[in-house]
């Protein structure tokens, strides 16, 4: 059980072009969703939280307009990278809660932009 | 600030010991701790979950948590070789709040 699925799993795009990311829960209902972004040999970065049919929080840092989170229903959310540009690039991973439980994560999406 | 802090290491246990991997966590108010493991190029993975005192077996896993102390470690029996891996250790105040992530032990598991 338990399972986040995530896709594309890696993604190659040209700089200023939007790429959108999906989070889905398989069989739970994720009440809480978290995008993180890892850039090589670093720690696990939280960019945002976000809560079905609330708008998300953005951490410190992260620009909301760059970074568009949608939680539309208890199962997905999206991430779209607007406008990227080489510096975007990086392994973005959502995770996902359904109450009190831990957090599960899915697979990552590598992203590289040109 | 709320932080979590670990060893960067590397640590490196030979095969078929014990790998014993250390966490503090400065919010006193935490609730749940968790330790993920993450190869590299891969997203991370729940192996253990703790909220009580005490410790917490899983097969090999063995979580250990001492709230008074803000200390967290997870035990590692008879390390094998795929157990390399870095191992992030993670406490959050309650169901909803973010999680805080320590920034990983490397653990290197010696043939």
């Amino acid at each position: 059980g338990a399972v986040v699925s995530q896709h594309p799993s890696w993604v190659i795009c040209k700089s200023g072009t939007s790429v959108k990311i999906e989070c889905r829960s398989l069989d739970f209902q994720a009440t809480t969703m978290f995008w993180y972004r890892q850039f090589p040999k670093q720690s696990l970065m939280l960019m945002a939280t976000s809560n079905e049919g609330s708008k998300a929080t953005y951490e410190q840092g992260v620009e909301k307009d760059k970074f568009l989170i949608n939680h539309a229903s208890l199962t997905l959310s999206t991430l779209t990278v607007t406008s990227a540009h080489p510096e975007d690039s990086s392994f973005y991973i959502c995770s996902a809660e359904g109450g009190s439980g831990p957090l599960h994560f899915g697979n990552g999406t590598r992203l590289t932009v040109t | 600030q709320k932080e979590v802090e670990q060893n960067s290491g590397p640590l490196s246990v030979p095969e078929g010991a014990i790998a014993s991997l250390n966490c503090t966590y400065s919010d006193r108010g935490s609730q749940s701790f968790f330790w993920y493991r993450q190869y590299s190029g891969k997203s991370p993975e729940l192996i253990m979950f703790i909220y009580s005192n005490g410790d917490k077996e899983d097969g090999r896993f063995t979580a250990q948590l001492n709230k008074a102390s803000q200390y967290v470690s997870l035990l590692i029996r008879d390390s094998q070789p795929s157990d390399s891996a870095t191992y992030l250790c993670a406490a959050r105040l309650s169901a909803g709040d973010k999680i805080i992530f320590g920034k990983g032990t490397r653990l290197h598991i010696l043939p």
